[in-house]
Protein backbone atom coordinates (compact mmCIF):
# COMPACT_ATOMS: atom_id res chain seq x y z
CA UNK A 1 0.00 0.00 0.00
CA UNK A 2 1.22 3.47 -0.17
CA UNK A 3 2.87 5.21 2.65
CA UNK A 4 2.61 8.93 4.00
CA UNK A 5 2.23 11.43 1.94
CA UNK A 6 2.76 15.45 1.85
CA UNK A 7 1.53 18.16 -0.21
CA UNK A 8 3.40 20.47 -1.06
CA UNK A 9 6.80 19.09 -1.74
CA UNK A 10 8.33 22.26 -1.85
CA UNK A 11 6.32 25.67 -0.44
CA UNK A 12 8.03 29.50 -1.60
CA UNK A 13 5.92 32.30 0.55
CA UNK A 14 6.61 35.37 1.61
CA UNK A 15 7.16 37.06 5.07
CA UNK A 16 3.52 37.61 6.63
CA UNK A 17 1.79 34.90 4.42
CA UNK A 18 -0.05 31.74 5.46
CA UNK A 19 0.52 28.57 4.69
CA UNK A 20 -1.55 25.41 4.85
CA UNK A 21 0.83 21.84 4.37
CA UNK A 22 -1.14 18.87 4.19
CA UNK A 23 -0.03 15.19 5.27
CA UNK A 24 -2.45 11.74 3.69
CA UNK A 25 -0.85 8.81 6.58
CA UNK A 26 -0.76 5.32 5.69
CA UNK A 27 -4.71 4.37 5.59
CA UNK A 28 -5.79 2.75 8.31
CA UNK A 29 -3.45 4.34 11.19
CA UNK A 30 -5.12 6.08 13.30
CA UNK A 31 -2.00 8.22 14.93
CA UNK A 32 -0.88 11.25 13.01
CA UNK A 33 2.26 13.31 14.38
CA UNK A 34 4.17 16.39 12.18
CA UNK A 35 7.80 17.25 13.11
CA UNK A 36 10.08 19.89 12.01
CA UNK A 37 13.44 19.88 10.58
CA UNK A 38 15.28 23.15 11.08
CA UNK A 39 19.36 23.41 10.79
CA UNK A 40 19.21 25.43 13.85
CA UNK A 41 16.66 22.91 15.82
CA UNK A 42 17.10 19.68 14.49
CA UNK A 43 14.03 17.28 14.24
CA UNK A 44 11.52 18.20 16.72
CA UNK A 45 8.38 17.09 17.74
CA UNK A 46 4.85 19.91 16.90
CA UNK A 47 1.86 17.80 17.41
CA UNK A 48 -0.19 14.54 17.73
CA UNK A 49 -3.40 13.18 16.68
CA UNK A 50 -5.48 10.14 17.91
CA UNK A 51 -7.83 10.11 15.43
CA UNK A 52 -9.16 13.83 15.19
CA UNK A 53 -8.02 14.79 18.73
CA UNK A 54 -4.84 16.30 18.91
CA UNK A 55 -3.73 15.68 23.10
CA UNK A 56 -0.38 17.16 23.02
CA UNK A 57 0.51 20.17 21.39
CA UNK A 58 3.15 20.80 23.27
CA UNK A 59 5.39 21.70 20.49
CA UNK A 60 3.86 23.65 18.35
CA UNK A 61 5.87 26.52 17.95
CA UNK A 62 3.94 29.73 18.87
CA UNK A 63 -0.09 30.06 17.96
CA UNK A 64 0.68 30.86 14.59
CA UNK A 65 0.75 27.43 14.01
CA UNK A 66 -2.51 25.34 14.45
CA UNK A 67 -3.19 21.38 13.30
CA UNK A 68 -6.29 19.88 12.43
CA UNK A 69 -7.21 16.52 11.27
CA UNK A 70 -10.53 15.88 9.90
CA UNK A 71 -12.51 12.05 9.68
CA UNK A 72 -9.02 10.29 11.09
CA UNK A 73 -7.25 10.56 8.03
CA UNK A 74 -6.13 13.53 5.98
CA UNK A 75 -3.84 16.98 8.63
CA UNK A 76 -3.48 20.01 8.16
CA UNK A 77 -0.71 22.00 9.91
CA UNK A 78 -1.77 25.89 9.02
CA UNK A 79 1.38 28.58 9.90
CA UNK A 80 -0.10 32.08 10.15
CA UNK A 81 2.01 35.43 9.02
CA UNK A 82 5.15 33.30 8.04
CA UNK A 83 8.35 34.26 9.53
CA UNK A 84 11.48 33.54 8.20
CA UNK A 85 12.43 31.56 11.16
CA UNK A 86 9.80 29.28 10.25
CA UNK A 87 11.87 27.96 7.60
CA UNK A 88 12.00 24.05 7.48
CA UNK A 89 11.24 20.78 6.60
CA UNK A 90 7.77 19.91 7.98
CA UNK A 91 7.67 16.12 8.58
CA UNK A 92 4.56 13.91 9.20
CA UNK A 93 4.29 10.48 10.39
CA UNK A 94 1.51 7.74 11.22
CA UNK A 95 1.73 4.62 13.35
CA UNK A 96 -1.48 2.14 13.39
CA UNK A 97 -2.60 2.99 17.17
CA UNK A 98 -0.55 5.78 19.82
CA UNK A 99 -2.72 4.57 22.81
CA UNK A 100 -0.92 0.56 23.22
CA UNK A 101 2.33 -0.20 23.01
CA UNK A 102 4.49 2.54 20.97
CA UNK A 103 4.25 1.61 17.76
CA UNK A 104 6.44 2.28 14.74
CA UNK A 105 6.13 5.84 13.05
CA UNK A 106 6.36 5.76 9.28
CA UNK A 107 7.81 9.28 7.66
CA UNK A 108 6.59 10.94 4.76
CA UNK A 109 8.94 12.31 2.26
CA UNK A 110 8.02 16.00 4.15
CA UNK A 111 7.52 19.25 2.75
CA UNK A 112 10.30 21.80 2.90
CA UNK A 113 9.25 25.61 3.42
CA UNK A 114 10.84 28.75 2.67
CA UNK A 115 9.88 32.31 3.89
CA UNK A 116 11.70 35.06 2.40
CA UNK B 1 13.55 15.47 30.26
CA UNK B 2 14.20 12.93 27.96
CA UNK B 3 17.18 13.58 25.45
CA UNK B 4 19.57 11.93 23.00
CA UNK B 5 23.24 12.85 22.23
CA UNK B 6 24.96 11.85 19.04
CA UNK B 7 28.36 12.86 19.40
CA UNK B 8 29.30 12.89 15.98
CA UNK B 9 28.33 14.96 12.90
CA UNK B 10 30.42 13.82 10.33
CA UNK B 11 31.79 10.52 9.75
CA UNK B 12 33.74 9.32 6.54
CA UNK B 13 34.23 5.13 6.20
CA UNK B 14 35.73 3.50 3.10
CA UNK B 15 33.74 1.41 1.32
CA UNK B 16 33.61 -2.29 2.95
CA UNK B 17 34.99 -1.15 6.01
CA UNK B 18 33.04 -1.64 9.42
CA UNK B 19 30.72 1.70 11.17
CA UNK B 20 29.49 2.35 14.16
CA UNK B 21 27.70 5.20 14.85
CA UNK B 22 27.30 6.75 18.45
CA UNK B 23 24.42 7.28 20.24
CA UNK B 24 23.94 7.80 24.24
CA UNK B 25 20.34 8.97 26.08
CA UNK B 26 18.92 10.14 29.29
CA UNK B 27 16.03 8.95 30.25
CA UNK B 28 14.86 7.78 33.49
CA UNK B 29 13.21 4.15 32.48
CA UNK B 30 13.77 1.42 30.00
CA UNK B 31 13.65 3.61 27.13
CA UNK B 32 12.21 2.80 23.42
CA UNK B 33 15.11 3.44 21.32
CA UNK B 34 14.88 3.92 17.39
CA UNK B 35 17.74 4.68 14.91
CA UNK B 36 16.21 6.10 11.78
CA UNK B 37 17.91 6.74 8.57
CA UNK B 38 17.35 10.04 5.82
CA UNK B 39 18.65 9.48 2.46
CA UNK B 40 19.02 13.17 0.59
CA UNK B 41 15.46 14.73 0.24
CA UNK B 42 13.76 11.83 1.46
CA UNK B 43 11.56 11.03 4.54
CA UNK B 44 13.28 8.90 7.57
CA UNK B 45 13.02 4.99 7.61
CA UNK B 46 13.35 3.08 10.73
CA UNK B 47 16.27 0.86 10.23
CA UNK B 48 15.51 -0.84 13.65
CA UNK B 49 14.04 -0.54 17.36
CA UNK B 50 14.41 -1.67 20.50
CA UNK B 51 11.92 -2.45 23.36
CA UNK B 52 13.02 -4.79 25.61
CA UNK B 53 14.33 -8.27 25.63
CA UNK B 54 17.68 -8.71 23.71
CA UNK B 55 19.63 -6.05 23.85
CA UNK B 56 21.67 -6.89 20.06
CA UNK B 57 18.68 -5.88 17.82
CA UNK B 58 19.26 -6.64 14.15
CA UNK B 59 17.87 -4.39 11.78
CA UNK B 60 17.37 -3.98 7.79
CA UNK B 61 19.66 -3.15 5.00
CA UNK B 62 22.29 -5.00 7.37
CA UNK B 63 22.56 -3.25 10.37
CA UNK B 64 22.33 -3.99 13.95
CA UNK B 65 22.40 -2.15 17.22
CA UNK B 66 23.31 -2.76 20.92
CA UNK B 67 21.38 -1.40 23.98
CA UNK B 68 23.61 -0.84 27.10
CA UNK B 69 21.79 0.47 29.93
CA UNK B 70 25.22 0.81 31.83
CA UNK B 71 26.72 3.18 29.14
CA UNK B 72 22.90 4.54 28.26
CA UNK B 73 24.33 3.67 24.59
CA UNK B 74 22.39 2.32 21.75
CA UNK B 75 25.89 2.41 18.99
CA UNK B 76 24.05 1.29 15.64
CA UNK B 77 26.93 -1.16 13.52
CA UNK B 78 27.60 -2.44 10.06
CA UNK B 79 30.28 -4.66 9.72
CA UNK B 80 30.74 -3.68 5.65
CA UNK B 81 29.72 -0.67 4.57
CA UNK B 82 28.30 0.02 1.06
CA UNK B 83 28.40 3.13 -1.03
CA UNK B 84 24.66 3.23 -0.84
CA UNK B 85 24.75 3.69 3.11
CA UNK B 86 25.63 7.50 2.51
CA UNK B 87 23.03 9.37 4.30
CA UNK B 88 22.02 10.78 7.45
CA UNK B 89 21.63 8.25 10.57
CA UNK B 90 18.93 9.40 13.46
CA UNK B 91 18.91 8.53 16.82
CA UNK B 92 15.80 8.30 18.74
CA UNK B 93 13.96 7.59 22.06
CA UNK B 94 10.06 7.58 22.74
CA UNK B 95 8.82 9.40 25.55
CA UNK B 96 7.14 8.19 28.45
CA UNK B 97 3.39 8.89 27.33
CA UNK B 98 4.64 7.07 23.59
CA UNK B 99 3.49 9.42 21.70
CA UNK B 100 6.31 11.64 20.74
CA UNK B 101 10.22 10.82 19.53
CA UNK B 102 12.61 12.85 20.89
CA UNK B 103 15.70 12.67 17.82
CA UNK B 104 19.59 13.24 18.24
CA UNK B 105 21.11 15.79 16.12
CA UNK B 106 21.69 13.15 13.66
CA UNK B 107 25.32 11.62 11.89
CA UNK B 108 26.07 12.52 8.48
CA UNK B 109 27.89 9.50 6.98
CA UNK B 110 29.80 9.54 4.22
CA UNK B 111 31.40 6.68 2.44
CA UNK B 112 34.90 7.02 0.48
CA UNK B 113 35.50 4.87 -3.00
Amino acid sequence: GAGVSQSPSNKVTEKGKDVELRCDPISGHTALYWYRQSLGQGLEFLIYFQGNSAPDKSGLPSDRFSAERTGGSVSTLTIQRTQQEDSAVYLCASSLDVSARFDTQYFGPGTRLTVL
Amino acid sequence: AQSVTQPDIHITVSEGASLELRCNYSYGATPYLFWYVQSPGQGLQLLLKYFSGDTLVQGIKGFEAEFKRSQSSFNLRKPSVHWSDAAEYFCAVATQGFQKLVFGTGTRLLVSP
